[in-house]
């Protein structure tokens, strides 16, 4: 089983719906858990860490579910401009792992 | 205030040459990191530093890759000699302990 697992894509959803992406990682004593936003042939850039309670910036919630070893990310109200890969990100101890990303496409 | 820098933006080589990448981290920032992305994939992680000391090194192809960060700021990453798999995006990021990491524009290599 690898480390961080993402749904595979790509999302292609009209603007202003709501997507969904979900990510699965495999060790308990992950400790801090992100989600990075890369577009087309750019470096990937944070776009929110994920807390506990989970948490809200704008259009974007994240949740975690340490039981279920789960982690979630919603955006509501598409725009085109969120076209990107979106990438989880588990840390424990020193170690970052980035999972395989999921490609959102958003269309007009 | 200036982000990673990387160079260079874009190298083609033949099997079996050498390339050496370069990357100046964000000022202050104690942790480096060295990842490969393979087109359609995530960015994995060749290599870290904490300063001038390498922190996980552990997927790192030691026969072929070597990296270094003399004086705890610039490091550098080098492919000798390099194989067709290589071919991909190399990514330098850093970070302040534990925190966020930025990215430089990486560098990508093309192997013939």
């Amino acid at each position: 089983r690898k480390e961080v697992e993402q749904d595979p894509g790509p999302f292609n959803v009209p603007e202003g719906a709501t997507v969904a992406f979900n990510c699965t990682y495999s060790n308990s004593a992950s400790q801090s858990f992100f989600w990075y936003r890369q577009d087309c042939r750019k470096e990937p850039k944070l776009l929110m860490s994920v807390y506990s309670s989970g948490n809200e910036d704008g259009r974007f919630t994240a949740q975690l579910n340490r039981a279920s070893q789960y982690i979630s990310l919603l955006i509501r109200d598409s725009k085109l401009s969120d076209s990107a890969t979106y990438l989880c990100v588990v840390n424990y101890g020193q170690n970052f792992v980035f999972g395989p990303g999921t490609r959102l496409s958003v269309l007009p | 205030e200036a982000g990673v820098a990387q160079s260079p933006r874009y190298k083609i080589i033949e099997k079996r040459q050498s390339v050496a990448f370069w990357c100046n981290p964000i000022s202050g920032h104690a942790t480096l990191y060295w990842y490969q992305q393979i087109l359609g994939q995530g960015p994995k992680l060749l290599i870290q530093f904490q300063n001038n000391g390498v922190v996980d090194d552990s997927q790192l192809p030691k026969d072929r890759f070597s990296a270094e960060r003399l004086k705890g700021v610039d490091s550098t990453l080098k492919i000798q000699p390099a194989k067709l798999e290589d071919s991909a995006v190399y990514l330098c990021a850093s970070s302040s302990l534990h925190n966020e990491q930025f990215f430089g524009p990486g560098t990508r290599l093309t192997v013939l």
